[in-house]
C-alpha cells in the first residue's frame, strides 16, 4: 500500500527557508507516469499546488511561486524534497506530498503544518 | 490566467441529488483535462473520489459519478448521506506538468 509521508520543522520565522522532504513506501518514485508533488492549504483556505518533479526528473513550478520554490528527488531514499525561500506569514500552511497522476488519481499524504512567525 | 470555479457550498437534504460543476474562467472543461475529484473532511488529508473525468477510485461509493456537463467538469451525488457532508474539490491537469485546484465547494446535508 502507498503511504507518504512529509516530515520538516513545524515553525519557520520569516526571510528563511522553509525545507520539507517526503518519504515514499509501497512504491517507487521513479514508477512511470507519476508526478510527485507538493500541496499546501492555509487555514481554512482552499489547496494550491506547489510543485512537482516527474519520474523522470523533471521540475514543474506553480508560476506564482517558482522564483522561491525548489523541488527535488532522492531516488536511493524514495524520497522528494521542497524548498521554499524567503518565507512570509502568508506561507503558513499544511504542506502535503501527493502522487498526482492524470490516469489514476492522486494519493496524499496525512500532511504537515508549517507556521511562519517571528 | 486561468482560475478553475466550484460553487461556494450547495445544500442536500439526506437520500437527495446535487451536482457540483467545476470550470474555468477562460475557456471549457474537457477531458483533456483529466479532471478529478477529491473529498477532504475537516483535519483530514483530500482524497481521490474521482479521476480522469469519471473513473472512481477504488473504494467509493457508487452514489459518486463523473462526467463532463456542457463546458464543465461535473461531480453528481446521488442518494447523500450525513457522512457525505464535506468539502469537495475539483484538479485539472493543465499540461506541461501544471496542476491547478478548483476553490472547493462545502457540502451540507441537511
Amino acid at each position: 500500500q502507498l503511504q507518504l509521508q512529509e516530515s520538516g520543522p513545524g515553525l519557520g520565522k520569516p526571510s528563511e527557508t522553509l525545507s520539507l522532504t517526503c518519504t515514499v513506501s509501497g512504491g517507487s518514485i521513479t514508477s512511470s507516469s507519476y508526478h510527485w508533488g507538493w500541496i499546501r492549504q492555509p487555514p481554512g483556505k482552499g489547496l494550491e499546488w506547489i510543485a512537482s518533479i516527474y519520474y523522470t526528473g523533471t521540475t514543474y513550478y506553480n508560476p506564482s511561486l517558482k522564483s522561491r520554490v525548489a523541488i527535488s528527488a532522492d531516488a536511493s531514499k524514495n524520497q522528494f524534497s521542497l524548498k521554499l525561500s524567503s518565507v512570509t506569514a502568508a506561507d503558513t500552511a499544511v504542506y502535503y506530498c501527493a502522487r498526482l497522476s492524470m490516469t489514476a488519481g492522486s494519493y496524499w499524504g496525512q500532511g504537515t503544518l508549517v507556521t511562519v512567525s517571528s | 490566467q486561468t482560475v478553475v470555479t466550484q460553487e461556494p457550498s450547495f445544500s442536500v437534504s439526506p437520500g437527495g441529488t446535487v451536482t457540483l460543476t467545476c470550470g474555468l474562467t477562460s475557456g471549457s472543461v474537457s477531458t483533456s483535462y483529466y479532471p478529478s475529484w477529491l473529498q477532504q473532511t475537516p483535519g483530514q488529508a483530500p482524497r481521490t473520489l474521482i479521476y480522469s473525468t469519471n473513473s472512481r477510485s477504488s473504494g467509493v461509493p457508487d452514489r459518486f459519478s463523473g462526467s463532463i456537463r456542457g463546458n464543465k467538469a461535473a461531480l453528481t451525488l446521488t442518494g447523500a448521506q450525513a457522512d457525505d457532508e464535506s468539502d469537495y474539490y475539483c484538479a485539472l491537469y493543465m499540461g506541461n506538468g501544471i496542476w491547478v485546484f478548483g476553490g472547493g465547494t462545502k457540502v451540507t446535508v441537511l
